[in-house]
């Protein structure tokens, strides 16, 4: 069965600290890797999509990066804000299905 | 327009209830999703379409019987849910039909109550 897990699962820091977090996953047959931003009782927002060719993806604060040697994605976000406090998911995109990791919960503090 | 729209945002039906749940698209993704979330959990795929045609069904119960009626509308029809069925109810899309390499689109979803 495929697994993705993401450690930790809640992770709590002061504004303007830089912060990574993981994503872990067990099978290698991976087309993208696209991470997720979910405000409470919302909805999914992409943040970043790497594709299976790539190594790392920018966008303003935010990198990800994949490693599919070693089944592994990060997502580093620079100077955090109260703003990011959400959770994060990362999902692996297979043929057909996306994959969800298990989440981190991130809070910022002022 | 990269918008997922889902109708109504909020539902709260009985078990012996008919209701449906709308979801639209337009921008042309020709890949359609339902998806459930449970409190604290991630997303859990219930139906795939593509191309209008129910590609995978994830052993969803009979009671949740999805309806693709053209490339841009998405629909799930529910009758006789159960208490447990309650969660928020996504809704994704997808260009270029199933292909993996594609970025997957959600709406706001649906938050579901069952009494």
């Amino acid at each position: 069965k495929q697994e993705v897990t993401q450690i930790p699962a809640a992770l709590s820091v002061p504004e303007g600290e830089n912060l990574v977090l993981n994503c872990s996953f067990t099978d290698s047959a991976i087309y993208n890797l696209q991470w997720f931003r979910q405000d409470p009782g919302k909805g999914l927002t992409s943040l970043l999509l790497i594709q299976s060719s790539q190594r790392e993806q920018t966008s303003g604060r935010l990198n990800a990066s994949l490693d599919k040697s070693s089944g592994r994605s990060t997502l580093y976000i620079a100077a955090s804000q109260p703003g990011d406090s959400a959770t994060y998911l990362c999902a692996k995109g297979g043929y057909q299905k996306v994959t969800f990791g298990t989440g981190t919960k991130l809070q910022v503090i002022p | 327009d990269t918008e997922v729209t889902q109708t109504p945002k909020h539902l709260v039906m009985g078990m012996t209830n008919k209701k449906s749940l709308k979801c639209e698209q337009h921008m042309g993704h020709r890949a359609m999703y339902w998806y459930k979330q449970k409190a604290k959990k991630p997303p859990e795929l219930m139906f795939v379409y593509s191309y209008e045609k129910l590609s995978i069904n994830e052993s969803v119960p009979s009671r949740f019987s999805p309806e693709c009626p053209n490339s841009s509308l998405l629909n799930l029809h529910l009758h006789a849910l159960q208490p447990e069925d309650s969660a928020l109810y996504l809704c994704a899309s997808k260009s270029t039909g199933t292909s993996g390499y594609n970025e997957q689109f959600f709406g706001p979803g649906t938050r579901l109550t069952v009494l």
